[in-house]
């Protein structure tokens, strides 16, 4: 069983172009969030929900808006996708929001923007 | 500002033993994880540091010292399989994860 998975694995994609990233997880997690990983490999906190609601929301364009259906779900939409957002997006999942709690990683949705 | 510093890149012999070392500065602390990236895949967890000193799993090993802002990964008896990316993150005092680039671990026969 697949503990945090995403939707689409791969996503090839025109600069202007609208999409979505959708991920689960079935561990029973209060709180998910998304990161992206760039071509050097860091890894950046873009957004973090617990219980649907939104704890954390760095500074990241507008153009990228989460929404959390519920607190299994957590869905990225990026609109007007520019060259600069090809990268790797996990979405993680962790039992609580206080930060000490181990984050479980889905596998990556890897976007390239052309 | 807030700073993770790993070494990019480093290279161990199988069998051998290895130090992968993390150095930070961040606003506050309330602990300090190492993550393993395979490459492609996504990052697992290892260890979680709070207090000062050594704690051992394995054949993994991590050790803090927050009077120096610094911590390591200690990995005996390396296996091909521990090829892998392996990431610094420090909790700031805003709860809030900070990540280092990682350091890429390669093993050789």
């Amino acid at each position: 069983d697949t503990a945090v998975s995403q939707t689409p694995k791969y996503l090839v994609t025109q600069m202007g172009n609208d999409k979505s990233i959708k991920c689960e997880q079935n561990l029973g997690h209060d709180t998910m969030y998304w990161y992206k990983q760039d071509s050097k490999k860091f890894l950046k906190i873009m957004f973090s929900y617990n219980n649907k609601e939104l704890i954390i929301n760095e500074t990241v364009p507008n153009r990228f808006s989460p929404k959390s259906p519920d607190k299994a779900h957590l869905n990225l939409h990026i609109n007007s996708l520019e060259l600069g957002d090809s990268a790797v997006y996990f979405c993680a999942s962790s039992q609580g929001s206080s930060g000490v709690e181990t984050q479980y990683f889905g596998p990556g949705t890897r976007l390239l923007v052309l | 500002g807030q700073n993770i510093d790993q070494p990019t890149e480093m290279t161990a012999t199988e069998g051998a033993i290895v130090q992968i070392n993390c150095t930070y500065q961040t606003s506050g602390f309330n602990g300090l994880f190492w993550y393993q990236q395979h490459a492609g895949e996504a990052p697992t967890f290892l260890s979680y540091n709070v207090l000062d000193g050594l704690e051992e799993k394995g054949r993994f090993s991590s050790f803090l010292s927050r009077s120096k802002g610094y911590s390591y990964l200690l990995l005996k008896e390396l296996q091909m399989k521990d090829s892998a990316s392996y990431l610094c993150a420090v909790l700031d005092s805003n709860y809030q994860l900070i990540w280092g680039a990682g350091t890429k671990l390669i093993i050789k026969p």
